[in-house]
C-alpha cells in the first residue's frame, strides 16, 4: 500500500527558530494535507494543497507541494512554544478513494 | 457552532468490559471514521462509513463493532475480545466530494 515517510521524526529547537519539515512517498499524491495535534488533543487541519508546484501559507506557516507529486514540506517561521506538538502530513489513499494515508508524524519541541 | 464531538474525554474500564465511545457531528458530512493512536505514535484506521446503514472494516478492527443508524452519529464499542483497548481513539469526519477529514477531540480509553 501507500506509505508516507516523515522527517525529521522529532526536533528540538529554541524560540524563534525556523522549521523545516517534509514527507515523501513513493506514490503519486494529488492533494497533500498538514494537521497539528496538540497534546491529549484531535489532529487540527492547518493547511490543505491541491495542484503541484501549489504554495500555500496560514500565518507563520508555508506548506508546499512538491513538483514531483511525492512530496510535500512544511515550513514554520519564528517558531513559539504553542507550536509543540506532532504535525501529520497526508493523503488521499488512491486504491481506497475516500481514506487519508497519514504519515508517521514530526514531534517538534520548542525551548522558550 | 459546527463541530464533531466525543465522549467523554477520559474513559476508565475493568478488562473484560464492553465499552461504546461516542462520537457526533453536525456537519452535515456523509462519512465518518474511527482511529486509534498509540503513545508516541500515528493513526490506524478502526473503522469507516461511507453512508448511513453501512460501514467498512479498516487495518485494525479485530475486537472493535460500530454501527451508523444516523448520519451523524457514529458510535465505536471495544469489546472484550480486544487485547490492548487502552489507548486514545480519534473520530473524524469528511464531506461529500472531499479529501480533508475534521477531527474531534478524542477519547482517552484505558481499561485495568
Amino acid at each position: 500500500g501507500q506509505q508516507l515517510n516523515q522527517s525529521p521524526q522529532s526536533m528540538f529547537i529554541q524560540e524563534g527558530e525556523d522549521v523545516s519539515m517534509n514527507c515523501t512517498s513513493s506514490s503519486i499524491f494529488n492533494t497533500w494535507l498538514w494537521y497539528k495535534q496538540d497534546p491529549g488533543e484531535g489532529p487540527v487541519l492547518l493547511i490543505a494543497l491541491y495542484k503541484a508546484g501549489e504554495l500555500t501559507s496560514n500565518g507563520r506557516l508555508t506548506a508546499q507541494f512538491g513538483i514531483t507529486r511525492k512530496d510535500s514540506f512544511l515550513n514554520i517561521s519564528a517558531s513559539i512554544p504553542s507550536d509543540v506538538g506532532i504535525y501529520f502530513c497526508a493523503g488521499p489513499n488512491n486504491n481506497a478513494g475516500n481514506m487519508l494515508t497519514f504519515g508517521g508524524g514530526t514531534r517538534l519541541m520548542v525551548k522558550p | 457552532d459546527g463541530g464533531i464531538t466525543q465522549s467523554p474525554k477520559y474513559l476508565f474500564r475493568k478488562e473484560g468490559q464492553n465499552v461504546t465511545l461516542s462520537c457526533e457531528q453536525n456537519l452535515n458530512h456523509d462519512a465518518m471514521y474511527w482511529y486509534r493512536q498509540d503513545p508516541g505514535q500515528g493513526l490506524r484506521l478502526i473503522y469507516y462509513s461511507q453512508i448511513v446503514n453501512d460501514f467498512q472494516k479498516g487495518d485494525i478492527a479485530e475486537g472493535y463493532s460500530v454501527s451508523r443508524e444516523k448520519k451523524e452519529s457514529f458510535p465505536l464499542t471495544v469489546t472484550s475480545a480486544q487485547k490492548n483497548p487502552t489507548a486514545f481513539y480519534l473520530c473524524a469526519s469528511r464531506g461529500r466530494g472531499a479529501y480533508e477529514q475534521y477531527f474531534g477531540p478524542g477519547t482517552r480509553l484505558t481499561v485495568t
